[in-house]
């Protein structure tokens, strides 16, 4: 089966220009999570869907991250604006709906490097 | 709420030596799974092992094998005569069945760096 697809790979800008990242799960999957990996630390979850609807967005930065899963399948991430801070390396992941004895799969990333 | 702990944050050994990854948690759930990914320079996740909490027989996959004792809440991981492509960031994580949407939680990564 295909795995989780991100876009881009790649991506720079300067502060206080917005970004988005695409996230496109493995079909099927009900749940899917966006984490934040700074360089050196590990991922750190910022926010989950469950289908369409969020689960938990308790640690996104709200007054400039925002994320959206329209027709619960793909799912984009924005930041706007973006600080230095931002830099990092951006996880999505999915898994199957129901219990927790079912694998997450993660996507390839997105580094984003802001200058 | 969950926490996981990997105190050693780089180790560096030379080719055919053995490795040993330590990886404390912390939960309140009495159910609970743990894992361990590798992250080689490439980036990506990549999925070795998944424990629930009533499992405590402990394995061994070909060079790889696993301690999971919750007497001291710890799944340490072993890599055997290692070999330069098991050069990668190593995290363990823990996912809670109560949490919400049970989300992963991770460690801050053991960066292993195997030497020819």
């Amino acid at each position: 089966e295909a795995g989780v697809a991100q876009s881009p790979r790649y991506k720079i800008i300067e502060k206080r220009q917005s970004v988005a990242f695409w996230c496109n799960p493995i079909s099927g999957h009900a749940t899917l999570y966006w984490y934040q990996q700074i360089l050196g630390q590990g991922p750190k979850l910022l926010i989950q869907f469950q289908n369409n609807g969020v689960v938990d967005d308790s640690q996104l930065p709200k007054d400039r991250f925002s994320a959206e899963r329209l027709k619960g399948v793909d799912s984009t991430l924005k930041i706007q604006p973006a600080k230095l801070e931002d830099s990092a390396v951006y996880l999505c992941a999915s898994r199957p709906s129901g219990g927790y004895d079912y694998g997450y799969t993660f996507g390839s990333g997105t580094r984003l490097t802001v200058v | 709420a969950q926490k996981v702990t990997q105190a050693q944050t780089e180790i560096s050994v030379v080719e055919k030596e053995d490795v040993t990854l330590d990886c404390v948690y912390e939960t309140r759930d009495t159910t609970y799974y743990l894992f361990w990914y590798k992250q080689p320079p490439s980036g990506e996740l990549v999925f070795l092992i998944r424990r629930n909490s009533f499992d405590e027989q402990n394995e061994i996959s070909g060079r790889y094998s696993w301690n999971f004792q919750k007497s001291t809440s710890s799944f340490n991981f072993t890599i055997t005569a290692s070999q330069v492509v098991d050069s990668a960031v190593y995290f363990c994580a823990l996912s809670e069945a109560r949490a919400a949407g049970n989300k992963l939680t991770f460690g801050g990564g053991t960066r292993v760096l195997v030497k020819p």
